[in-house]
């Protein structure tokens, strides 16, 4: 069974950078032909499409957090990782990992969630 | 910017069949936008429903399909139950490695 677990701070300053770690078990994500995943959703609100990262490296954000945005992968750790920099109110958000199996937004699996609150 | 429309919420009788839509503020969907649908409850993790238009996720009730209908993806849950009630989200693909989240549907069953 593909487990998904995302691990970082709760709390993180105006102007910083949030960093969040998604551990995957049951899988490898140096396999390929997944494409692993970060979706948040505000508190209250609906889904909002992140990014994701493929096993090669290659990724592809949202436009609209791209300047902030990097996502990596530690194929020794079998993990990938979200940093968003400049981080304001308006990144408070449930931050869930996901793993897509075409690169179309078709999660089959996800993490639980973790939510990041953005405040001094 | 393109935004995905949903149906912002829907009622819906016990036994009753309902088509949710997902529909773009600019042209048509089609399968190229390989629409998928997320079921998501008060508190709780997204389940997948419906990927790539119409192949449902293991596991998932045949009650749900999905669809191309017109110029929108749907999802039809036919028959609803007391356990449908939730949010429901659609997401399309716009190319380019890009996808978008619909705003999602508040299903109520009563």
């Amino acid at each position: 069974q593909v487990h998904l677990q995302e691990s970082g701070p709760g709390l993180v300053k105006p102007s910083q950078t949030l960093s969040l770690t998604c551990s995957v078990s049951g899988a490898s994500i140096n396999s390929g032909g997944y494409y692993w995943s970060w979706i948040r959703q505000h508190p209250g609100k609906g889904l909002e499409w992140i990014g994701y990262i493929y096993y090669s490296g290659s990724t592809y954000y949202n436009p609209s957090l791209k300047s902030r945005l990097t996502i990596s992968i530690d194929k020794s750790k079998n993990q990938f990782s979200l940093k968003l920099s400049s981080v304001t109110a308006a990144d408070t958000a449930v931050y869930y990992c996901a793993r897509d199996q075409n690169g179309h937004s078709s999660y089959d699996y996800w993490g639980q969630g973790t939510l990041v609150t953005v405040s001094s | 910017q393109t935004v995905v429309t949903q149906e912002p919420s829907f009622s819906v009788s016990p036994g009753e069949t309902v088509t949710l839509t997902c529909g773009l503020s600019t042209g048509s969907v089609s399968t190229s936008n390989y629409p998928s649908w997320y079921q998501q409850t008060p508190g709780q993790t997204p389940r997948a429903l419906i990927y790539t238009t119409n192949t449902r996720s293991s596991g998932v009730p045949d009650r749900f399909s999905g669809s191309i209908l017109g110029n929108k993806a749907a999802l039809t849950i036919t028959g609803a139950q007391a356990e449908d009630e939730s949010d429901y989200y659609c997401v399309l693909y716009m190319g380019g490695g890009i996808s978008v989240f619909g705003g999602g549907t508040k299903l109520t069953v009563l």
